[in-house]
């Protein structure tokens, strides 16, 4: 089955602490991986995807094809991190691309 | 206009009534997908549309819930015989067919009371 699995619902940790959102992702192919993030009162954005091997606000994720994880990592959090995070997958179904994410991650960055 | 456009922003009704929710995706965008967000939970799938293809309804939470997308474009979700448990935000979301970023609504809030 595709799917893509964030086994925390909520996530909290000081201010200047790393952190560490999980994901993980079941498809048959290789499929593109991104995280999303919504702050309060903003519409869901793109926060970095894997083919850019980017880092985004300091956040970084690499994409484990032997674990089929892509967890999103920042070696020191900051109080504007809090947020809703959601990662997504990609995958080509019939010549097209299908979008899925999972049901999210709520970081709370405590002063 | 530049990115999705949903309508009602917010939209209150009472119980038993019927709504419409309105979604306007990037222009040239083949995909589109309606999810729902219950108060401080995640994302639900709904629905997804690509181009010309049957949509993918296995999100529908029950048959009170439809959607339809005109000439590849506006799609409308229609919630029947509305219950207080479909009180939430309806997004709307939109990406081309090669699926490289997924752009989103600023989305619907309906409270049905």
């Amino acid at each position: 089955a595709q799917r893509v699995t964030q086994p925390e619902k909520l996530l909290s940790v000081f201010k200047g602490a790393p952190v560490e959102l999980k994901c993980n992702y079941s498809y048959s192919g290789s499929p593109e991986l991104f995280w999303y993030v919504q702050y309060s009162r903003q519409r869901l954005q793109l926060l970095l995807r894997h083919i850019s091997r980017e880092s985004i606000k300091g956040f970084t994720a690499d994409l484990n094809k032997g674990e089929t994880s892509f967890h999103l990592k920042k070696p020191f959090a900051q109080e504007e991190d809090s947020a809703m995070y959601y990662c997504a997958l990609s995958g080509r179904t019939s010549g097209t691309y299908k979008y899925i994410f999972g049901t999210g991650t709520r970081l709370k960055v405590l002063a | 206009g530049a990115g999705v456009s949903q309508s009602p922003s917010n939209k209150v009704t009472e119980k038993g009534k019927d709504v419409e929710l309105r979604c306007d995706p990037i222009s040239g965008h083949t995909a589109l997908y309606w999810y729902r967000q219950s108060l401080g939970q995640g994302l639900e799938f709904l629905i997804y549309f690509q181009g010309n293809s049957a949509p993918d309804k296995s999100g529908l939470p029950s048959d009170r819930f439809s959607a339809e997308r005109t000439g590849g474009s506006v799609s409308t979700l229609t919630i029947q015989r509305t219950q207080q448990e479909d009180s939430a935000v309806y997004l709307c979301a939109s990406s081309t067919r090669q699926g490289t970023e997924a752009f989103f609504g600023q989305g619907t809030r309906l409270t049905v009371v």
